[in-house]
């Protein structure tokens, strides 16, 4: 159980094209979402909280109109890098919290992350 | 605002030998605190966490970890490694109420395992 996915794994586009990426929670739904970017050899870096049918809250120098997220259902969470450009290369993953659902910890649970390549 | 340093960048131990990986944290109120592990190709995986309570605490794969409140830290440990458990291994710790708060992760610490 507790299994998150996200899609695609990996994206090549070109400069100036949009990007979209998604994160289900394939057998829990998830009150809330978070995405999270990660440059090579740091840490995670949050950069928003998702809750389904809210806006996102995003953190401090996060640009909301560049990196749009959209929690349209409660197993769904698209996360739209729009006019990609070099400098948002990087490895972006999600998480999902299940709440107090039964058989699941109440902690966040991860996706396998989606490598973002601007050229 | 809370932070996390992991001071260890990368660590070698050979397979069979213990393993201790550090972690100090920065948060004003009781902390939440995770470790997590990070494989090629695989999303981070829970290993252990303290909320409260028994301040050492037992997770998978024989790790174990023990709160210091007066030391700020949460040092992950395992008396024996073996060559799977070679990984990037981040310590966490949880800010605001309740298991969902955000989180902030330290730098990660890469374990290589020597046979």
């Amino acid at each position: 159980g507790a299994v998150v996915s996200q899609h695609p794994s990996w994206v090549i586009c070109k400069s100036g094209t949009s990007v979209k990426i998604e994160c289900r929670s394939l057998d829990f739904q998830a009150t809330t979402m978070f995405w999270y970017r990660q440059f090579p050899k740091q840490s995670l870096m949050l950069m928003a909280t998702s809750n389904e049918g809210s806006k996102a809250t995003y953190e401090q120098g996060v640009e909301k109109d560049k990196f749009l997220i959209n929690h349209a259902s409660l197993t769904l969470s698209t996360l739209t890098v729009t006019s990609a450009h070099p400098e948002d290369s990087s490895f972006y993953i999600c998480s999902a919290f299940p709440g107090l659902a039964e058989g699941f910890t109440d902690t966040q649970y991860f996706g396998p992350g989606t490598r973002l390549t601007v050229l | 605002a809370q932070s996390v340093t992991q001071p260890d960048i990368h660590i070698t131990v050979s397979e069979g030998a213990s393993l201790e990986l550090r972690c100090n944290y920065s948060y004003g109120a009781t902390p939440y605190l995770f470790w997590y592990v990070q494989s090629p190709g695989q999303g981070l995986q829970l290993l252990l966490k303290y909320f409260s309570g028994d301040t050492l605490v037992q997770g998978i794969k024989g790790f174990e970890a023990e709160f210091k409140r007066s030391q700020s830290s949460f040092n992950l440990r395992k008396p024996s490694v073996h060559w799977s458990d070679a990984a990037e291994y981040f310590c966490a710790v949880g800010a605001g109420t309740g298991t969902a708060s955000k989180l902030t992760f330290g730098t990660g610490t890469r374990l290589q395992v020597t046979l």
